[in-house]
């Protein structure tokens, strides 16, 4: 069966702090993404990896990071935590395309408040 | 800017009732999916079509690619419980990279005994 897992399920973090939020993939695939989900905005593309080391900016990159030092793990920094980074975080994973969409895998998400 | 809009937003039907779900975009995509997402979980993919007017059946879920891929539609019948969750349109804008998907705003539905 395939799994997407994320470190925690909720976090509470302030103002300021340094946030961690890490994906782990079981499934050998090659892409790694990382969004946000809000209230009447849908999924919003964070970053996306499409092999080790390699990254590229989602539509909303500002105020986050990524690291992706191993095929199975995608790591997403918040340098210094927001109020307005208050969210659901999803990470998913896909199979190299070579034209074909194919189908994201999602983990069941990171809940994470910044006070 | 959003590119993919749906709607209604929010539905709350009573089971047995039919619905449609619009997803609409001034874009262009080459292919498209349609996601569920239960509470507490990631979203799930129910279907991807392709081919502009395809039509793609799933036991009482029947979804429609719009004749020019601007568009998609997602018809329930016969609604029931099970079929309560967020329901999420993802497009592929063929900018080179297909694997990236854009999101719509998503629509609540809600059925109820």
């Amino acid at each position: 069966d395939v799994k997407v897992t994320q470190s925690s399920r909720y976090l509470v973090k302030r103002t300021g702090e340094k946030v961690f939020l890490e994906c782990v993939q079981d499934m050998d695939h090659e892409n790694m993404f990382w969004y946000r989900q809000d209230p009447g905005l849908g999924l919003r593309l964070i970053y996306f990896s499409y092999d080790v080391k390699m990254k590229e900016k989602g539509d909303i990159p500002e105020g986050y990071s990524v690291s992706r030092e191993k095929k199975e793990r995608f790591s997403l920094i918040l340098e210094s935590a927001s109020t307005n980074q208050t969210s659901m975080y999803l990470c998913a994973s896909s199979l190299l395309s070579s034209g074909a969409l194919y189908e994201q895998y999602f983990g069941p998400g990171t809940r994470l408040t910044v006070t | 800017t959003q590119l993919l809009e749906q709607s209604p937003q929010f539905l709350s039907i009573q089971e047995g009732e039919n619905l449609t779900v619009y997803c609409n975009s001034s874009s262009v995509f080459s292919s498209l999916q349609w996601y569920r997402q239960e509470p507490g979980e990631g979203p799930v993919l129910l279907v991807t079509v392709v081919t502009g007017g395809e039509v793609k059946k799933l036991k009482r879920l029947t979804f429609q690619f719009g004749d020019a891929r601007k568009d998609s539609s997602l018809h329930i019948t016969a609604a029931q419980p099970g079929d309560t969750g967020l329901y999420l349109c993802a497009g592929d804008l063929d900018t080179g990279t297909a694997s990236k998907l854009t999101f719509g705003t998503g629509t609540r539905l809600q059925v109820t005994l």
